[in-house]
């Protein structure tokens, strides 16, 4: 079974529509990410959490937000879908222990806001 | 600030020849560099990483990086690519944060 799992892998959804994007791992760590990939600009971070009680804006936090519900499970929303947040999403992990972390990523899920 | 410029966007080579996927950074303060590769359809996955140490720095499925703190480098290489190879591979830094920056992504496409 895969660490990092995300549900849904596709979305195609409407403007103006509330979408919730899932992560769950079992690697035990406590450190929890999501990216969002668009072509030609590589992995832009969009929140980032330390534990459960730890939550910060990446880059592009505008139009979305997220919830750590426990350790193993961080989700993203948007709560307002628009156009230009279709992109692949990816949530990632890592140990925690200092800047050399390793970050272990899940499969992404492609979304589409027509 | 750190960034991080990967030079070419996209780069086609021969099987079995060789290949080298450029990287260059900056950064003010001590510098830890890896090296991700993306298959077709799945998430990133650690190739290499550089800490501290010998500045050649070998990973898996025959890629090595190489260090070079003058030139602010951090290429990759492999010296006999594979139709298998076929990815996109991205460089990126770890910021005083605890974050990560990433560049924009190289993709390799190996021909027959």
């Amino acid at each position: 079974d895969a660490d990092v799992t995300q549900t849904p892998r596709n979305r195609i959804t409407k403007t103006g529509k509330r979408i919730m994007l899932e992560c769950s791992q079992t690697k035990g760590h406590d450190r929890m990410y999501w990216y969002r990939q668009d072509p030609g600009l590589g992995l832009q971070l969009i929140y980032y959490s330390f534990d459960v009680k730890d939550i910060n804006k990446g880059e592009i936090s505008d139009g979305y937000s997220v919830s750590r519900q426990a350790q193993a499970k961080f989700s993203l929303s948007l709560e307002s879908a628009i156009p230009n947040q279709t992109a692949l999403y990816f949530c990632a992990t890592s140990a925690g222990l200092d800047r050399t972390d390793t970050q272990y990523f899940g499969p992404g899920t492609r979304l589409t806001v027509l | 600030a750190q960034s991080v410029t990967q030079l070419d966007s996209q780069v086609p080579v021969f099987e079995e020849a060789p290949v080298e996927l450029r990287c260059n950074y900056s950064s003010s303060v001590s510098v830890y560099l890896f090296w991700y590769v993306q298959y077709p359809n799945q998430g990133l996955q650690l190739l290499l990483k550089y800490l501290s140490g010998s500045t050649l720095v070998k990973g898996i499925n025959g890629f090595e990086a190489e260090f070079n703190k003058s030139q602010t480098s951090f290429h990759l290489r492999k010296p006999s690519v594979h139709i298998s190879d076929t990815a996109e591979y991205f460089c990126a830094v770890s910021s005083g944060t605890y974050k990560y920056i990433f560049g924009t992504g190289t993709r390799l496409k190996v021909l027959a």
